[in-house]
C-alpha cells in the first residue's frame, strides 16, 4: 500500500531536549516536504526536498533541521524545542513538482512543555 | 508566491452543490491549483488539480477562469460526510525551489 508514515503520531517533551519525526514514504517520490499546521494558520511548510541532499527552507523553518540522506526518509529535527513549536506537523511526499499531487502522512502532534 | 484567499466557513445541506472560491491574485505563470481535503487528525488528501479552464473528476469540478486570480471548487450534491477543511493550493516548481502555501483553508458544514 502507497503511504507516507510518520513516527511518532504523539509526543509530549520538554523544552531543549532534541528530538526528531521521522518520515518514510514507499512510493519512489522525488519530493518530500514537512508541515506544521496550528488552528487558524492552515499548513504552513517548513522545510522541503527535491531530491537526495537536496533541501531548501519553506515559510517557517526557524528551529527546525532536515536531512535527505535517503530517497524514501526525510526526518525532521528539532535541535532545541521550544514550546512555540508545540503543533500537528505532516510530512508529504509526491513524484513530481505542482503538477504532481502531495500524499500527506497521517501527522504527528508535538507538545513542548 | 502567490498566496491565497478563501471564505472561512460555508454552510450547506445535503444533497446541494456546493461552490468554494479561492482567490489568487499573483498566481504565476507556471503555478498550477489543487485542493485538497482535511478531515479532524488526519492528513489533506488530494481532490482535485487544474491550471486553466475546467477540470473534472469522479468527486469535484474545478472552475478557473481565463485570467487564472480565482478558481472555483464545485462538489456536486454533498453528503455528511463531506464536512471538512478544503484548502486552495497554489504551487511551482521554481528553479532551484518547490515553496508551496496554503491557504487557511474553508471548513464545510453540512447538515442534514
Amino acid at each position: 500500500e502507497a503511504q507516507v508514515t510518520q513516527n511518532p503520531r504523539y509526543l509530549i517533551t520538554v523544552t531543549g531536549k532534541k528530538l526528531t519525526v521521522t518520515c518514510s514514504q514507499n512510493m519512489n517520490h522525488e519530493y518530500m516536504s514537512w508541515y506544521r499546521q496550528d488552528p487558524g494558520l492552515g499548513l504552513r511548510q517548513i522545510y522541503y526536498s527535491m531530491n537526495v541532499e537536496v533541501t531548501d527552507k519553506g515559510d517557517v523553518p526557524e528551529g527546525y533541521k532536515v536531512s535527505r540522506k535517503e530517497k524514501r526518509n526525510f526526518p525532521l529535527i528539532l535541535e532545541s524545542p521550544s514550546p512555540n513549536q508545540t503543533s500537528l506537523y505532516f510530512c508529504a511526499s509526491s513524484f513530481g513538482g505542482s503538477d504532481q499531487p502531495q500524499h500527506f502522512g497521517d501527522g504527528t502532534r508535538l507538545s513542548i512543555l | 508566491l502567490a498566496k491565497t484567499t478563501q471564505p472561512i466557513s460555508m454552510d450547506s445541506y445535503e444533497g446541494q452543490e456546493v461552490n468554494i472560491t479561492c482567490s489568487h491574485n499573483n498566481i504565476a505563470t507556471n503555478d498550477y491549483i489543487t485542493w485538497y481535503q482535511q478531515f479532524p487528525s488526519q492528513g489533506p488528501r488530494f481532490i482535485i488539480q487544474g491550471y486553466k479552464t475546467k477540470v473534472t473528476n469522479e468527486v469535484a469540478s474545478l472552475f478557473i477562469p481565463a485570467d487564472r486570480k480565482s478558481s472555483t471548487l464545485s462538489l456536486p450534491r454533498v453528503s455528511l460526510s463531506d464536512t471538512a477543511v478544503y484548502y486552495c493550493l497554489v504551487g511551482a516548481l521554481y528553479t532551484g525551489g518547490f515553496k508551496t502555501i496554503f491557504g487557511a483553508g474553508t471548513r464545510l458544514f453540512v447538515k442534514a
